[in-house]
């Protein structure tokens, strides 16, 4: 069975410190790691797709980065826009995408 | 694009009420997805379709009925509602030979 785990459940930052959230997961034949980004009251919104390790993707101040056990996503100089919740996710041998339970981040001016 | 439509957006029922949510996406996509999201369990597959006439359960599929139709829509029926399937839906689509989903702005579902 295919599991994630995101970590910290929260994150509390201040405008320009950056920091790093991290999804760890065990997966058979894994075939993509996605990153989202939820905004409440909204749907998922995708960021990136990692397919194997060492694989690095950046997006202004988003990086995001793969493992073979887990992934990182580093946010570089945070901005108060950058709060949400960012969900991450595995594709495995199945149909069927796993998600963690999300890291909520909120970034304080 | 309108991208993926979800209709309503909020609900209430009481509990054994049926009704059905509405899904639609006008990108042409094959893959399509219904997913649950509950405080502190992520988002949870319920049903999903990899095109029209072919669906198949997810994790969480009881007490939920899917089909479709057509490549554009794909509706999730509440067949007696129950206080557990309180929570906010989201149906998801992608097209074939991506794995870049799009999520439509959910449904929030109270069941009394």
């Amino acid at each position: 069975e295919d599991q994630v785990t995101q970590s910290p459940e929260a994150l509390r930052l201040q405008e320009g410190e950056s920091s790093s959230l991290n999804c760890s997961y065990t997966v058979s034949g894994l075939r993509g790691l996605f990153w989202y980004r939820q905004d409440p009251g909204k749907g998922p919104e995708f960021l990136f797709t990692l397919y194997s390790a060492g694989e690095e993707k950046e997006k202004e101040r988003l990086k995001a980065t793969l493992t073979k056990k887990e992934s990182f996503l580093h946010i570089t100089a945070p901005k108060p826009e950058d709060s949400a919740t960012y969900l991450c996710a595995v594709l495995g041998a199945g149909n069927m995408l796993t998600f963690g339970g999300g890291t909520r981040l909120m970034v304080k001016p | 694009n309108a991208g993926v439509t979800q209709t309503p957006k909020f609900q209430v029922l009481k509990t054994g009420q049926s009704m059905t949510l509405q899904c639609a996406q006008d990108m042409n996509h094959e893959y399509m997805s219904w997913y649950r999201q509950d405080p502190g369990m992520g988002l949870r597959l319920i049903h999903y379709s990899v095109g029209a006439g072919i669906t198949d359960q997810g994790e969480v599929p009881n007490g939920y009925n899917v089909s479709r139709s057509t490549t554009e829509d794909f509706p999730l029926r509440l067949l007696s509602a129950a206080p557990s399937q309180t929570s906010v839906y989201f149906c998801a689509s992608r097209g074939v030979g991506s794995y870049e989903q799009y999520f439509g702005p959910g449904t929030r579902l109270t069941v009394t």
